[in-house]
């Protein structure tokens, strides 16, 4: 089945330090991937996403690159900010008819201090 | 503003009774999902439907039913059969072109059973 697996949190971080969050995936297929982010007590917002492999997806500074030869989507930021806190959520859907039912991992959780 | 309504923010609910949580969508989705989170873990699917009276059970739909008689709305049954209903209930849409569309999600409902 497809899976997705994240490295386990909290990560803890000084304001303008550097940012990975780990990301691999396991899927039937060629999948597209996703991160999301979550702020407390919010849903989720789309933060990047790539559909095929070697796209880098991009967004308020974050990147991430899908990786088939590793099968990974590793989420980085060169430099954090306190108002990045948050849950982030590695996620991948298959191409498989018109709903696009998303594998989620299990989020990481970032919290950058001053 | 185009959006995802989900409410009651809070909902609180006896042992043993049905509670329906509603979802409204004015992104003239086809496409619309329920989602499931509990501490610690990522999101599951309970259902999705892909269009209009149709919708298919996700990863754990056993005590949670639903209806899809408007586009824009995807409300959701917990029953007293599900047996451990706590949670996050989070609503999402999507456009339902591609199985790898964005999906965009509602605030969320926290569902307590007392």
């Amino acid at each position: 089945g497809n899976s997705v697996t994240q490295m386990e949190g909290p990560v803890t971080l000084s304001e303008e330090a550097f940012l990975t969050i780990n990301c691999t995936y396991t899927a039937t297929g060629y999948p597209s991937l996703f991160w999301y982010v979550q702020y407390p007590g919010e849903g989720l917002q789309l933060l990047l996403k790539a559909t095929k492999a070697d796209d880098k997806g991009s967004n308020k500074g974050f990147e991430a690159t899908y990786r088939k030869e590793t099968t990974s989507f590793h989420l980085e930021k060169g430099s954090v900010q306190v108002s990045d806190s948050a849950v982030y959520f590695c996620a991948l859907s298959l191409n498989t008819g018109t709903a696009s039912k998303l594998t989620f991992g299990t989020g990481t959780r970032l919290q950058v201090t001053l | 503003d185009g959006g995802i309504t989900q409410s009651p923010k809070y909902l609180f609910r006896k042992e043993g009774q049905n509670v329906t949580l509603s979802c409204e969508q004015n992104l003239n989705h086809d496409a619309m999902y329920w989602y499931r989170q509990d501490p610690g873990q990522g999101l599951r699917l309970i259902y999705y439907s892909q269009i209009v009276n149709d919708f298919q059970k996700g990863d754990i739909a056993e005590g949670y039913s639903v209806s899809r008689e408007k586009k824009e709305s995807f409300p959701l049954t917990v029953t007293s059969a599900q047996k451990n209903p706590t949670a996050f209930y989070l609503c999402a849409s999507s456009m339902g072109r591609t199985g790898t569309d964005t999906q965009y999600f509602g605030p969320g409902t926290r569902l307590t059973v007392l």
